[in-house]
């Protein structure tokens, strides 16, 4: 059974600072890992998906890596900001239904 | 356009209510998605809907009914729910079901329910 863990479970960073959060999953055998962001009592936004066949993928201040082999990967928030304040969660999809697993997340809190 | 739209946002509900909570979606995606998530937990699957027919279904209690009367539209009736069912019910959907490494998940702000 796919297990996602993601630690810490919070993390509080000085504003400008670049910063990883870790994910990572039990089972290799995955077709991609997506991070999304979740705002306090809000749906979830997807911020990246990386395929299965991919080590990196790019979008603005973030970069999301990937490393099947060992299951992890980690999303890289470039010189943080207040607003990038929320809960942020990997999920793996590892099955032929599309099921995501997902971590429980980590809260980030960037202090001004 | 990537939006998945729930309505209603907030609902409250008694335990003999009968309510609908309605997702919608206009990407041409085949694969559609019920998660329930609680207070500080991860969303957890429901139902999971492909080409209109539902496909899995996570062992979930009777008194939620899903139903998706088209491609773009996926509603799930609620009835006779019990006050621990309160949380926050997201709709999800993708390009279609798979082994496809491309698929991304893209999720509605979801509905707060609350039984009381």
């Amino acid at each position: 059974k796919q297990e996602v863990t993601q630690i810490p479970a919070a993390l509080s960073v000085p504003e400008g600072e670049n910063l990883v959060l870790n994910c990572s999953f039990t089972d290799s055998a995955i077709y991609n890992l997506q991070w999304f962001r979740q705002d306090p009592g809000k749906g979830l936004t997807s911020l990246l998906l990386i395929q299965s066949s991919q080590r990196e993928q790019t979008s603005g201040r973030l970069n999301a890596s990937l490393d099947k082999s060992s299951g992890r990967s980690t999303l890289y928030i470039a010189a943080s900001q207040p607003g990038d304040s929320a809960t942020y969660l990997c999920a793996v999809d590892a099955g032929a239904n599309s099921k995501l697993t997902f971590g429980k997340g980590i809260t980030l809190s960037v202090r001004p | 356009d990537t939006e998945v739209t729930q309505t209603p946002k907030h609902l409250v509900m008694g335990m003999t209510n009968k309510k609908s909570l309605k997702c919608e979606q206009h990407m041409g995606h085949r694969a559609m998605y019920w998660y329930k998530q609680k207070a500080k937990k991860p969303p957890e699957l429901m139902f999971v809907y492909s080409y209109e027919k539902l496909s899995i279904n996570e062992s979930v209690p009777s008194r939620f009914s899903p139903e998706c009367p088209n491609s773009s539209l996926l509603n799930l009736h609620l009835h006779a729910l019990q006050p621990e069912d309160s949380a926050l019910y997201l709709c999800a959907s993708s390009q279609e079901l798979g082994r496809i490494s491309n698929t991304e998940a893209f999720f509605g702000q979801g509905t707060r329910l609350t039984v009381v």
